[in-house]
């Protein structure tokens, strides 16, 4: 099955934009998705397909996609945003397959 | 209100087996398709498998195929997760996630809280 990688760790200073990475060869042919996860709770997306954010996920969370890189930016961290970021993608060898990255951990300073 | 409850976690020996449940509301279940989501303690998420809205289609990973079967009972508004051979590395928390769609898309608007599983002697 295909596989996705993200950086382990992204530190941004309160207020600045974070750029969080997903690359991988699904990634050519499905969007990614990206579920926040804090700590002893479950995962919430926050951004899937082109570039759709659910109602409630404030729009400083946006996506992006270039060949096999799928992008997470948040721009104008908040404290609130540290958090576990995931992304995830059907796999384009085997039809009914999800894969997911390893995920970030993204600390705010 | 969309709700998605997992049970049936617990301590469980290697190689016994475990039934897990996500009790569902909020939504027409049967139009959905669901998926189990794993994550071990400390480390990151993993797939486990789906199974389509009417349970026609469905697929494991491969760490658990052979072993684990999902399935769904669309009267009772319920998926099931049938865990056989347990092992050590099975141990995680186990969530339920609704997909998008009535197909895989792998977008999960919905998650369960989880339900743990301690594989151990």
């Amino acid at each position: 099955s295909s596989k996705l990688t993200q950086d382990p760790a992204v530190s941004v200073a309160l207020g600045q934009t974070v750029r969080i990475t997903c690359q991988g060869d699904s990634l050519r042919s499905f969007y990614a998705s990206w579920y926040q996860q804090k700590p002893g709770q479950a995962p919430v997306l926050v951004i899937s397909g082109k570039n759709n954010r659910p109602s409630g996920i404030p729009d400083r969370f946006s996506g992006s996609n270039s060949g096999n890189t799928a992008s997470l930016t948040i721009t104008g961290a908040q404290a609130e945003d540290e958090a576990d970021y995931y992304c995830n993608s059907r796999d384009s060898i085997a039809n009914l397959i999800v894969v997911f990255g390893g995920g970030t951990k993204l600390t705010v300073l | 209100q969309v709700q998605l409850v997992e049970s049936g976690g617990g301590v469980v020996q290697p190689g016994r087996s475990l039934r897990l449940s996500c009790a569902a509301s909020g939504f027409t279940f049967s139009s959905y398709a669901m998926h189990w989501v794993r994550q071990a303690p400390g480390k990151g998420l993993e797939w486990v498998a789906v199974i389509s809205h009417d349970g026609s289609n469905k697929d494991h990973a491969d760490s658990v195929r052979g072993r684990f079967t999902i399935s769904r009972d669309n009267s009772k508004n319920t998926l099931y997760m049938e865990m056989n051979s347990l092992r050590a590395e099975d141990t995680a928390f186990y969530y339920c996630a609704r997909d998008r769609r009535d197909i895989l898309t792998g977008y999960y608007d919905d998650w369960g809280q989880g339900t743990l599983v301690t594989v151990s002697s």
